[in-house]
């Protein structure tokens, strides 16, 4: 597509339960982020792909966080046992190639909503 | 390490009036920097890179190393420029990962 999709738009999970996003990207663009926006707007880098393979995963809470970008299949950020903490939108973001200079395309982004 | 600070968290302006958003980065080498917009219920789009130097929507912003700056500017603000705006870099290893500045709230006021 020529957007970056993103579902669901709102998830609403339990504390402990397991919360799954799902993002495809651009078509033609390999390199895919996922960023964690909390409050006061900050946001976090989380893991990059480029294509099915990760190219960055600095940013992951890898105790509960796993992500993974499969051929013909949208891209999936997955929270196991969710915290109250892990509330927060998630962007996911495309860019055709890896330069610096390579501009990023944001998806709407997917409120989790840990209650 | 690669910062982006944005020291307003709000401005308004009335329609008219001359717009500068502040942006000040910290970074070792020559950075790669951009500004995002979100107006509202929309996401978040490109607005402008500075490798471009282009003009955007009348918004120009330029890279000042000296103090390690890149101000968004427009002389002449319209009530449809009202949204949240982001400065960003691009992280100096080879991951390309955007570090986003907390943003700023542009109101203009009619």
């Amino acid at each position: 597509g020529e957007e970056v999709a993103q579902t669901p738009k709102h998830l609403v999970r339990g504390e402990g339960q397991k919360a799954k996003l799902y993002c495809a990207p651009i078509k033609g663009h390999s390199y895919v982020f996922w960023y964690q926006q909390v409050l006061k707007n900050e946001f976090k880098f989380l893991i990059s792909f480029q294509n099915e393979n990760v190219f960055d995963e600095t940013g992951m809470p890898k105790e509960r966080f796993s992500a993974k970008c499969l051929p013909n299949s949208p891209c999936s950020l997955e929270i196991q046992a969710t915290k109250l903490e892990d509330s927060a939108v998630y962007f996911c973001a495309s860019s055709q190639s890896g330069g610096r200079a390579q501009p990023q395309h944001f998806g709407d982004g997917t409120r989790l909503s840990i209650l | 390490a690669q910062r982006v600070t944005q020291p307003e968290k709000l401005l308004s302006v009335f329609k008219g009036a001359p717009v500068e958003l502040k942006c000040n980065y910290s970074y070792s080498g020559s950075p790669e920097l951009f500004w995002y917009v979100q107006y509202s219920r929309q996401r978040l789009q490109l607005l402008l890179r500075h490798i471009s130097r282009e003009s955007i929507k009348g918004f120009t912003a330029d890279l000042n190393k000296g103090e390690t700056s890149f101000h968004l500017k427009k002389p002449f603000a319209q009530e449809e420029d009202s949204a949240m705006y982001y400065c960003a870099l691009t992280d100096g290893g080879a991951t390309n990962k955007l570090i986003f500045g907390t943003g700023t709230l542009l109101a203009v006021q009619p």
